[in-house]
């Protein structure tokens, strides 16, 4: 068990420019979950896959924002067009079935200038 | 919706001595209960979690926490704080959906060990 991996862990880009992170949860976790962190506050949920079905999208998803998980296993999560309030951290759990216990990665830092 | 509230942000304690830390949730049905802890930089850990069952439930690292219904309350406790302790703590609540678990986060208090 090697744990949840997100590549990069830190990623600083120009306003305006598209990110792609990725995300490897534990093999055989079949729901896969992305988080943004902001300074000084708890993670909020981004979205929520089981298998490779994208089952749930929170408000905080803007247009900008898409993620994908083909065949199941690794999940990526795009930003375009960057801006200054994208900077955050990003975190990716996963959970096997039929388990509620998220095991969290350890996060890609978005820094947007 | 659901939602959790720690009030305490910063706590500073002396290594040994015991802590408790506060959160309280907002949930209509029975809940499902987490405590994390956050190391600087890091992800989240998975200190203890509560389902159903005894409502005082062991953790890792000699963590333990109590769910009390009629408080709306899962407070974090240990008896001897560890240096290595100091970190930040973040209590969740979970909703089931679609089959999975979406977590709602608290604000966090970060704990501070003296020596």
């Amino acid at each position: 068990d090697t744990g949840v991996s997100q590549d990069p862990r830190h990623k600083i880009t120009k306003r305006g420019q598209n990110v792609t992170f990725r995300c490897d949860p534990i093999s055989e976790h079949n729901r896969l979950y992305w988080y943004r962190q902001t300074l000084g506050q708890g993670p909020e949920f981004l979205t929520y896959f089981q298998n490779e079905a994208q089952l749930e999208k929170s408000r905080l998803l803007s247009d900008r924002f898409s993620a994908e998980r083909p065949k199941g296993s690794f999940s990526t999560l795009e930003i375009q067009r960057t801006e200054q309030g994208d900077s955050a951290m990003y975190l990716c759990a996963s959970t096997p079935y039929p388990s509620y216990e998220q095991y969290f990665g350890p996060g890609t830092r978005l820094t947007v200038t | 919706a659901q939602s959790v509230t720690q009030p305490d942000i910063h706590i500073t304690v002396s290594e040994g001595a015991s802590l408790e830390l506060r959160c309280n949730y907002s949930y209509g049905a029975t809940p499902y209960l987490f405590w994390y802890v956050q190391s600087p930089g890091q992800g989240l850990q998975l200190l203890l979690k509560y389902f159903s069952g005894d409502t005082l439930v062991q953790g890792i690292k000699g963590f333990e926490a109590e769910f009390k219904r009629s408080q709306s309350s899962f407070n974090l406790r240990k008896p001897s704080v560890h240096w290595s302790d100091a970190a930040e703590y973040f209590c969740a609540v979970g909703e089931l959906t679609g089959g999975g678990n979406k977590l709602t986060f608290g604000t966090g208090t970060q704990l501070k060990v003296e020596l």
